[in-house]
């Protein structure tokens, strides 16, 4: 089956903690993006990567952090300095410039 | 700034009616748009595509572009109860890999 996973569903943060989200796909897809969600609001892009060890800020960039070691995986980290984190963080990924498709999302609240 | 518009709704139609959803986007040169619809608690999911001017057809769906007037609509026919959801647009911003999205129209399908 080809999909995009996200991993956990719902996650906890504690003050001044930093906590990885997990974003994994088998679609042979070059391109990985990172959104975030907040209620009533549309996505806002938070890093997205074109190629293996390369990505971009997206808009909202500050207090978070990614990487993208392999093709497959690009897990995103939200860092203590990301004062607000709770949201819906959506993982996506694209075959270049076309049609973003996406995984299940994340639920990120604070303790 | 290159913005995305969208009415937020609520949009309440009869069940069985056609439901209009309409989008209006500031960059003259964007190619690429997208309806995409999200349930309550989901992530997003593609309904439809559009690159060239004029309608195209996806069984109950029609997604109609008008690159003069900088608008995408999308017409829902034989509206559903299932058919309830917010509906992103989504239209390509600089960069080809980057999407910049509406806030979304709330859709009621009254039974």
């Amino acid at each position: 089956d080809g999909g995009i996973t996200q991993s956990p569903k719902y996650l906890f943060r504690k003050e001044g903690q930093n906590v990885t989200l997990s974003c994994e796909q088998n679609l042979n897809h070059d391109a990985m993006y990172w959104y975030r969600q907040d209620p009533g609001q549309g996505l806002r892009l938070i890093y997205y990567s074109q190629i293996v060890n390369d990505f971009q800020k997206g808009d909202i960039a500050e207090g978070y952090s990614v990487s993208r070691e392999k093709k497959e995986s690009f897990p995103l980290t939200v860092t203590s300095a990301q004062k607000n984190p709770t949201a819906f963080y959506l993982c996506a990924s694209s075959r270049h410039q076309e049609t973003q498709y996406f995984g299940p999302g994340t639920r990120l609240l604070v303790l | 700034q290159k913005e995305v518009e969208q009415n937020s709704g609520p949009l309440s139609v009869p069940e069985g009616a056609i439901a209009s959803l309409n989008c209006t986007y500031s960059d003259r040169v964007s190619q690429s748009f997208f309806w995409y619809r999200q349930y309550s608690g989901k992530s997003p999911e593609l309904i439809m595509s559009i690159y060239s001017n004029g309608d195209k057809e996806d069984g109950r769906f029609t997604a109609q572009l008008n690159k003069a007037s900088q608008y995408v609509s999308l017409l829902i026919r034989d509206s559903q109860p299932s058919d309830s959801a917010t509906y992103l647009c989504a239209v390509n911003g600089d960069s080809n890999y980057q999407l910049i999205w509406g806030a979304g129209t709330k859709l009621i399908i009254k039974p």
